[in-house]
């Protein structure tokens, strides 16, 4: 099926650090989301983003917290600074449409010390 | 409210038995009710989805049943085989929004 790549797979920095998560959806999708999941819990959203905006974020998404695409490149996801509690595993996905589909990337694992 | 409950927490079944797993909703705005299933260390995986026009969808052993006036929907997952073995979740999206609201996850093991 489709294919969402993460870049990296883990990331271990220290708090008050600044750290990027890359994501590279589908092709063709124009619809992009971020999950966290902190270990042994559901999937909970955090934002999504079409046509060059955000769409809905969740009150997980704190301030420090930004996204982008820009010029078509990776879809990412900015924590500046980070917090011990950024701690999850971050999931990237990308449908077509709002209602359709959402495909999930493998998810990079954070690590906050 | 938005949220979605799923139960139980963790299911054991023989091989060739069918597991059911369970999940309610209290937002009547959610029209699109999707199963995802992950594998340790892998990405969630679409199983199969429902939208209310209909009470009920299969894809091979796998069955959702759905009941819109209690608000519940279930996965019912026939023959259950070992490579079943991964944690369930079940979803829900609607009224406007593209966001997924997750169940807890349900731990299936098959035992052969």
């Amino acid at each position: 099926g489709p294919k969402v790549l993460q870049i990296p797979s883990h990331q271990i920095i220290d708090m008050g650090q600044m750290v990027t998560l890359n994501c590279d959806p589908v092709s063709n999708h124009l619809y992009f989301y971020w999950y966290k999941q902190i270990l042994g819990q559901q999937m909970e959203f955090l934002v999504n983003f079409y046509n060059g905006k955000v769409m809905e974020k969740s009150k997980l998404f704190k301030d420090q917290f930004s996204v982008e695409r820009p010029d078509g490149s990776y879809f990412t996801l900015k924590i500046q600074p980070t917090a011990l509690e950024d701690s999850a595993v971050y999931f990237c996905a990308s449908s077509w449409g709002g209602q359709d589909t959402q495909y999930f990337g493998p998810g990079t694992r954070l690590l906050v010390l | 409210q938005q949220q979605v409950r799923q139960s139980p927490q963790s299911l054991t079944v023989w091989e060739g038995e069918t597991a059911i797993l369970n999940c309610s909703y209290e937002d009547s705005t959610f029209d699109y009710f999707p199963w995802y299933h992950q594998f340790p260390g892998e990405s969630p995986a679409l199983l199969i989805a429902i939208r209310p026009v209909s009470n009920k969808k299969e894809d091979g052993r796998f069955t959702i049943f759905f009941n819109k006036r209690e608000k519940k929907f279930s996965l019912h997952i026939a023959d259950s085989q070992p490579g079943d073995s991964a944690t369930y979740f079940c979803a829900a999206s609607g009224g406007g929004s593209a966001k997924l609201i997750f169940g807890e996850g349900t731990k299936l093991t098959v035992s052969s």
